[in-house]
C-alpha cells in the first residue's frame, strides 16, 4: 500500500512562512491535495492538483511537488491558519485507494 | 450551495451492523462520485470507500473490504454506507466527501459535517 508520512507538528510566528512537507514514494508523479482541519470541523480542501486553490482559499496557500516531497507553503501566516493540515493522493495500482496522510497540526506562535 | 448531510451514526454492537445516509443537494448528484472518510477519536483522516456517479465502480479500503457495501441511490440523491461486523477499531466520525468528478478521482471538494459511529458492548 501507498503511504503518505507528514510531521505531526508544525510552528511558525505569525507574518512568518509555514512549510508542511508530505513525503511518498514518486508523490512528485501524483497529483497532491491538501485539506485544513480545524477542531470539531469537517476538513476543508485548500490545495488540489499540487498547486491550484479552490475559489475562497486566500493565496497566501500554495503548494508544489516533485520527486518525493510534496509541500504545502502557507505565507504570511495568521492566527486563523491554526489547524490540523493533511496531504492526499489517489493510488492506482491494482485497486484504487485514496491515502491520506497522517496529519501536521500547526501551531501559530 | 453544495450540502452534505449525513445520519446513521450512533452504538453499534461488536460483530453487528450499522447503516449510514448521505443526503446531498445543490448539484447533479449522479454527475460525482462519493466517498465515505473516516476520523477516529483525535487520530487522522482515513478514506473508507468510493463509488462512482453511475455507481459502476465502487472501491474500499483494505480496512474494510468485506465487511463494508457502498452503494447510492441516485433517484433519491443519497449515499449509504452498509456497516457490517462492526469492531472496535470502526469507532469514528464518518464524513460523506464529493468528488470532483464523475469518476473517483480523490479530489475531494465538498465534506458533510460527520455522523459519529461508536462500536462498544
Amino acid at each position: 500500500s501507498y503511504v503518505l508520512t507528514q510531521p505531526p507538528s508544525a510552528s511558525v510566528a505569525p507574518g512568518q512562512t509555514a512549510r508542511i512537507p508530505c513525503g511518498g514514494d514518486n508523490i512528485g508523479s501524483k497529483s497532491v491535495h491538501w485539506y485544513q482541519q480545524k477542531p470539531g470541523q469537517a476538513p476543508v480542501l485548500v490545495v488540489y492538483d499540487d498547486n491550484d486553490r479552490p475559489s475562497g482559499i486566500p493565496e497566501r496557500f500554495s503548494g508544489s511537488n516533485s520527486g518525493n516531497t510534496a509541500t504545502l507553503t502557507i505565507s504570511r501566516v495568521e492566527a486563523g491558519d491554526e489547524a490540523d493540515y493533511y496531504c492526499q493522493v489517489w493510488h492506482v495500482s491494482s485497486d484504487h485507494a485514496g491515502v491520506f496522510g497522517g496529519g501536521t497540526k500547526l501551531t501559530v506562535l | 450551495e453544495v450540502q452534505l448531510l449525513e445520519s446513521g451514526g450512533g452504538l453499534g454492537q461488536p460483530g453487528g451492523s450499522l447503516r449510514l445516509s448521505c443526503v446531498a443537494s445543490g448539484f447533479t448528484f449522479s454527475s460525482y462520485a462519493l466517498s465515505w472518510v473516516r476520523q477516529a477519536p483525535g487520530k487522522g483522516l482515513e478514506w473508507v470507500s468510493g463509488m462512482s456517479g453511475s455507481g459502476g465502480n465502487t472501491y474500499y479500503a483494505d480496512s474494510v473490504r468485506g465487511r463494508f457495501t457502498i452503494s447510492r441511490d441516485n433517484s433519491k440523491n443519497t449515499l449509504y454506507l452498509q456497516m457490517n461486523s462492526l469492531r472496535a477499531e470502526d469507532t469514528a466520525v464518518y464524513y460523506c466527501s464529493k468528488d470532483s468528478s464523475g469518476a473517483s478521482t480523490g479530489l475531494f471538494d465538498y465534506w458533510g459535517q460527520g455522523t459519529l459511529v461508536t462500536v462498544s458492548s
